[in-house]
């Protein structure tokens, strides 16, 4: 079983166009997390929830809306999708906020044309 | 803030030569230390962390690295390069206790000549 599994793996969407990644882990932990790759594959993270809460928002447009239904679900949807969107973007988790590991899944590539 | 500095973007060294990847961090607090692989096309796997216990850690597939406040180091050493090591290494320090929100260095491709 993968701990922190992502959908889709990849996706090719036109510029203006929605679209979700979605996101489970099956770790029991508390807290969840979105990174994003850019293409000179330097690593940021953009969104931390704990318990469903957000915790960290790292100035990431509001076009990027994330939904947590329960613990073990991290759902990011972006809007009006832009070309410069086009990313690898990493859901991952820790057992808690001060837990020392965290977990990755396997990347979600979008590429918007 | 913390920050990290990999020196090198890319390092090349010979099957069954010494692997030695370099991290310096920044931090203004006792840092957590990571470092995380990502082989062509997939997802990050932690290879080890620090996390104020003993200086010398010790990850997985043969590599270790070695905490040295003195020098704000984190280095990535493996005594015996393998084909199969070939990927993308990144360094990591935790910002807050734990490891809450990782800032990540830009990371360093390791290549491998037969």
């Amino acid at each position: 079983d993968t701990a922190v599994s992502q959908t889709p793996k990849y996706l090719v969407t036109q510029m203006g166009n929605d679209k979700s990644i979605k996101c489970e882990q099956n770790l029991g932990h508390d807290t969840m997390y979105w990174y994003k790759q850019d293409s000179k594959k330097f690593l940021k993270i953009m969104f931390s929830y704990n318990n469903k809460e957000l915790i960290i928002n790292e100035t990431v447009p509001n076009r990027f809306s994330p939904k947590s239904p329960d613990k073990a679900h991290l759902n990011l949807h972006i809007n009006s999708l832009e070309l410069g969107d086009s990313a690898v973007y990493f859901c991952a988790s820790s057992q808690s906020l001060t837990g020392n590991t965290i977990y990755f899944g396997e990347g979600s590539w979008l590429t918007v044309v | 803030a913390q920050s990290v500095t990999q020196l090198g973007s890319h390092v090349s060294v010979s099957e069954g030569a010494l692997v030695l990847l370099r991290c310096n961090y920044s931090s203004s607090v006792p840092p957590y230390l990571f470092w995380y692989v990502q082989y062509p096309n997939q997802g990050l796997q932690l290879l080890l962390k620090y996390t104020s216990a003993a200086t010398l850690v010790k990850g997985i597939n043969g590599f270790e690295a070695e905490f040295k406040k003195s020098e704000t180091s984190f280095h990535l050493t493996k005594p015996s390069a393998h084909m199969s090591d070939a990927a993308e290494y990144f360094c990591a320090v935790s910002e807050g206790q734990g490891a809450q929100k990782l800032v990540f260095g830009q990371g360093t491709r390791l290549t491998i000549n037969p």
